[in-house]
Formats: structure tokens, sequence, C-alpha cells
């Protein structure tokens, strides 16, 4: 049984710029969770995407936007980055929409310069 | 407006010394609150889930507790292996999502 998987593990942007963040699913798995970590701070929740639509979302502007694909796995895209974008970026699966047991990947480290 | 507040922020312990971390929360309808803990460079590991007050969960040397307004885990006789940021984090009733509202964390060191 393979994790949770994300890719890139550190990426580097400047201002301005456009970026994807890509996320494969715990085998099994139908939900995909998006979560912003800033440094010394809990992770803040994004969005989520079961079965391909987004069923949730916190407090993040409309850049942020996601895609999950039939396989369950799933993009973050990010539009106009700014500074405070700056973050790890996780991604967590679980095998149901309202199951709270929530599996990690280890994260993309995106700094914007 | 939900808030997940915990202390102490870092915590150092020598091994064998137990103690217990604290998190108070502000939350309309809680539907449960959640212990994570992340090791550097990791995203988080699920430890434990409580949902009503008096409940209690236990795994190794950590003990979860849940009341009206806070969380405790207690860590018994901790090992250097246990040394992590602890995360607690809350989910109200409305959403319908796995939406988790995460405190700071306490960071935890035990020194051998």
């Amino acid at each position: 049984e393979t994790g949770v998987t994300q890719s890139p593990t550190h990426l580097i942007k400047t201002r301005g710029q456009q970026v994807t963040l890509r996320c494969s699913s715990q085998s099994g798995h139908n939900t995909v969770s998006w979560y912003q970590q800033a440094l010394g701070q809990g992770p803040q929740f994004i969005f989520q995407y079961y079965r391909e639509e987004e069923n949730g979302r916190g407090n993040f502007p409309p850049r942020f936007s996601g895609l999950q694909f039939p396989n369950y796995s799933s993009e973050l895209n990010v539009n106009a980055l700014e500074l405070d974008d700056s973050a790890l970026y996780l991604c967590a699966s679980s095998p149901r929409a309202t199951n709270e047991k929530l599996f990690f990947g280890s994260g993309t480290q995106l700094s914007v310069l | 407006e939900d808030q997940v507040t915990q202390s102490p922020e870092a915590l150092r312990l020598q091994e064998g010394e137990s103690s217990s971390l604290n998190c108070s929360y502000t939350v309309s309808g809680l539907r449960g609150l959640f212990w994570y803990r992340q090791d550097p460079g990791k995203g988080p590991e699920f430890l434990f889930t409580l949902y009503s007050a008096g409940e209690e969960k236990e795994k190794e040397r950590l003990k979860a507790t849940l009341t009206k307004k806070e969380s405790f885990l207690h860590i018994t006789a901790p090992k250097p292996e246990d040394s992590a940021t602890y995360l607690c984090a809350v989910q109200r009733d409305q959403t319908g999502a796995n939406n988790l509202f995460f405190g700071t964390g306490t960071r935890l060191t035990v020194i051998p």
C-alpha cells in the first residue's frame, strides 16, 4: 500500500508567476484535501475534492484552484504568486469525504522571491 | 470565531519525565478533536480523534483526554523518539468536508 506522495518536494518561484503542485492519494482513497502551513504555524485548510468535485473551501482567494482526476490524484494551482504564499503545501487523502482520519504527504516547500 | 490554542509552545523533557500538553478550543458545534504528530520535513501523522467530553484514548506512551473546553495529551515516560511537534485540530459540525482547524502546535524535545 503506497502512501500519499507529493511533487515536487521543493520549488522556487518569483512573485507574479504561477505554480502547479501535484499529489497522488493513498490507494483506495477518493478524497483529497490541501493545506497551507506557514513556518511555525499549524496547517490551514485550502479546499477538498471528492469524486472530482470541490466540496469544501477555506478562506483562500480564487487564485488558489484545484483539480481532482478520475484516479483521485490531485493538483493545486496558484496564480499570481505573492511573497506570503511561501509555505509548505500539504496534501491529505482519506477514504471518505467525511472521514476525519487524514493521511498527509510530506509536502511541497514553496518559496516565492 | 473558532480558536485553538496550544500550550506550551515548546517543551523540553528528560527521558522518562512525564508531562502533559494542552489544547484549549472555542468552536461552535464540535464534531471532533484531533491530535497529530509532525516530524521536521514531514506531514502530520494521525494519532487520535476524540468526539465527546470524558472520552480518553491511548496509544503506547500517549493518552489523550477531552473536556468541553480543552484536551490534554499526556506523555508517560517519554523517549527521544517522541520528539516532534504535536498538533491539535478541531472540526465543526456544520462542515461536510474534512476541514480541520489546527493550532500552532507544541514542539516537544526529549533529551536522553
